[in-house]
């Protein structure tokens, strides 16, 4: 079946630092991909999103882009900040109509001054 | 404001009694889900709903049950069959459409005393 593959945490960066957390999946067909970030104690917000292959998806300074070769949906942050500190999860979801989601485990994010 | 509305937001429980945590979205979406999640995992989902008066099994359904009498509203009953029923739970929906991300309530935190 489906699945996603992150990176385990925690990653612990220094503010202004560069952030890569890695993601692969496999699925059968052509998913869409998504990243979402969990905050202590709240739901899951979105992201960022990518449906085909090469699309890149970005908001508030983070990027992923859709690489069907390599089976990778990478999150990037040029620089990150204190407020980042979050749970961050990649998820698939597959290309039926009932469109479920399989998530990764998720990936600490830790951001000191 | 439109949005998810999950409640309550913390619920302790005896063994062997039902408890039923209430989701409610007033987003007009069709399509709603449970998941639950557990400290260091990923999300795993419970049941979801494409329409009303209707719903599947997700991958973990068992010591579940759900309705969807409503489009609005999408209760999910956690029954004395659970064997570890303590655990953060999240509901979503979803618009219809291909490629549409899921929106997130705020949780419920389930604890079994």
């Amino acid at each position: 079946g489906d699945s996603v593959t992150q990176m385990e945490g925690p990653v612990t960066l220094s503010e202004e630092a560069f952030l890569t957390i890695n993601c692969t999946y496999t699925a059968t067909g052509y998913p869409s991909l998504f990243w979402y970030v969990q905050y202590p104690g709240e739901g899951l917000q979105l992201l960022l999103k990518a449906t085909k292959a090469d699309d890149k998806g970005s908001n508030k300074g983070f990027e992923a882009t859709y690489r069907k070769e390599t089976t990778s949906f990478h999150l990037e942050k040029g620089s990150v900040q204190v407020s980042d500190s979050a749970v961050y999860f990649c998820a698939l979801s597959d290309d039926t109509g009932f469109q479920k989601l399989v998530f990764g485990t998720g990936t600490r994010l830790l951001v000191s001054p | 404001d439109g949005g998810i509305t999950q409640s309550p937001k913390y619920l302790f429980r005896k063994e062997g009694q039902n408890v039923t945590l209430s989701c409610e979205q007033n987003l007009n979406h069709d399509a709603m889900y449970w998941y639950r999640q557990d400290p260091g995992q990923g999300l795993r989902l419970i049941y979801y709903s494409q329409i009303v008066n209707d719903f599947q099994k997700g991958d973990i359904a068992e010591g579940y049950s759900v309705s969807r009498e409503k489009k609005e509203s999408f209760p999910l009953t956690v029954t004395s069959a659970q064997k570890n029923p303590t655990a953060f739970y999240l509901c979503a929906s979803r618009p219809r459409g291909l490629a549409n991300e899921q929106f997130f309530g705020p949780g419920t935190r389930l604890t079994v005393l």
